[in-house]
């Protein structure tokens, strides 16, 4: 089946360290997408790729990383930078039509 | 920056009952999008409508758009327990096309 795989699903992080987030997806999609989300918040954008080996940031993209050097993949790294890690991470591609395909999701908490 | 704000931003009612949310954004667009959230889930899309559209139906679902006002609205007719999630519209912006952006998001609880 067609889809978007994140993991893990759930990720401790001590402090000063960096963690990545895996984000795999089977759609054939160009862009994918990395969303922050806060408790009863809405999605900020971390990062975006259009297409392989090529990123913008996004709107809070300070403290983060990724790398795109295939269409099927798009890690994200919570550095040591950012001070606040703690939330809900969620991956997204899109192919022609605009519709977002979401993964579950990984919840870091840092400890 | 986001665009998008739902209104309200959280709805509880009883089963059998319609719920309406509300978005309103802040630029043109392409099209909106209204997306489901269940608890510690991702997001799921819901339905779609273009900017040249002015109401479309998918099921118990009714959106709504008038540009003019910048603004959208979801029905949910008759609504059932497992209607409960929080609500997303997100925006195609005409000036950048690369991405999508979320409002805030409605919680919407329906009571058996």
């Amino acid at each position: 089946d067609g889809g978007i795989t994140q993991s893990p699903k759930y990720l401790f992080r001590k402090e000063g360290q960096n963690v990545t987030l895996s984000c795999e997806q089977n759609l054939n999609h160009d862009a994918m997408y990395w969303y922050r989300q806060d408790p009863g918040q809405g999605l900020r954008l971390i990062y975006y790729s259009q297409i392989v080996n090529d990123f913008q940031k996004g709107d809070i993209a300070e403290g983060y990383s990724v790398s795109r050097e295939k269409k099927e993949s798009f890690p994200l790294t919570v550095t040591s930078a950012q001070k606040n890690p703690t939330a809900f991470y969620l991956c997204a591609s899109t192919g022609g039509d605009t519709e977002a395909f979401f993964g579950q999701g990984t919840r870091l908490t840092v400890v | 920056s986001q665009q998008g704000e739902e209104d309200p931003q959280a709805l509880s009612i009883q089963e059998g009952e319609n719920a309406t949310m509300n978005c309103s954004y802040k630029t043109s667009i392409n099209n909106l999008q209204w997306y489901r959230q269940n608890s510690g889930r991702g997001l799921v899309h819901l339905i779609l409508i273009r900017s040249n559209e002015r109401e479309k139906h998918s099921g118990r679902l009714r959106v709504t758009l008038d540009t003019s006002k910048k603004s959208s609205s979801l029905l949910i007719t008759a609504s059932r327990a497992a209607d409960t999630a929080s609500y997303f519209c997100a925006t195609d912006p005409v000036y950048n096309t690369d991405k999508l952006i979320f409002g805030t998001g409605t919680r919407l609880q329906v009571f058996p």
